[in-house]
């Protein structure tokens, strides 16, 4: 049972538009939700995270969209560049212990 | 660096071999994860401890499967009889009430 799931194995994007990378979930419990971006032979790295109470933040290039009501979030990065290249994983978790579950990623690619 | 380190970086072993891997934690971070990633896959939780204390595990993990961190600091995680598949992405985490910093992993191949 996937309890997040990120449809879209996949993304190119030209440079200087924006990509939108798409998350849906279906554990209601869920109240803090993160983007983690992994280059290869790397581990991920955390990019931006949003709380349940909240439905956008944003961070410079970066902004995530919650939408509870449809258990969706998006990240939008714009305008995108050629090193946001990576493959982009959809984290959630409740309670103290904050252990993630994870979506299966999309590999953005932005072409030159 | 003060990032999450991971020893070894790869690991190839014979099926029904014992393996044990490492993980330095962030030094000021009191909790410890660890994940399993395997191809076209997110990484999958296995088990976490706050301190020394080992306070969840996932049904991932079987009894073939052994995590410990004495003292609160480094841990280590032992998979004994090694199957084919075992091999995946091993990845340590750490954080103190912020997000996981992940290390870069050990890539364990089982032949």
């Amino acid at each position: 049972d996937q309890q997040v799931k990120q449809n879209s194995p996949s993304l190119s994007v030209q440079e200087g538009r924006i990509s939108i990378l798409n998350c849906d979930y279906t554990n209601s419990m869920f109240d803090y939700f993160l983007w983690y971006k992994k280059y290869p032979a790397e581990g991920p790295t955390f990019l931006i995270s949003i709380s349940s109470i909240k439905d956008k933040n944003e961070d410079g290039r970066f902004t995530v969209f919650l939408n509870k009501s449809a258990k969706h979030l998006s990240l939008h990065i714009v305008p995108s560049q050629p090193g946001d290249s990576a493959v982009y994983f959809c984290a959630a978790s409740f309670g103290s212990a904050r252990q993630l579950t994870f979506g299966s990623g999309t590999q953005l690619t932005v072409l030159p | 660096d003060t990032g999450v380190s991971q020893n070894p970086r790869h690991k190839i072993t014979k099926r029904g071999q014992n393996v044990t891997f490492r993980c330095d934690p962030i030094s000021e971070h009191n909790r410890l994860y660890w994940y399993r990633q395997t191809l076209g896959q997110g990484p999958e939780f296995l088990t976490y401890f706050q301190n020394e204390a080992q306070l969840e595990k996932s049904r991932l993990l079987s009894d073939r499967f052994s995590a410990e961190r004495p003292k609160g600091s480094f841990s280590t995680l032992e998979i004994q009889r090694t199957e084919q598949g075992d091999s995946a992405m091993y990845l340590c985490a750490s954080s103190s009430n912020s997000p996981l910093h992940f290390g870069n992993g050990t890539r364990l191949t089982v032949t």
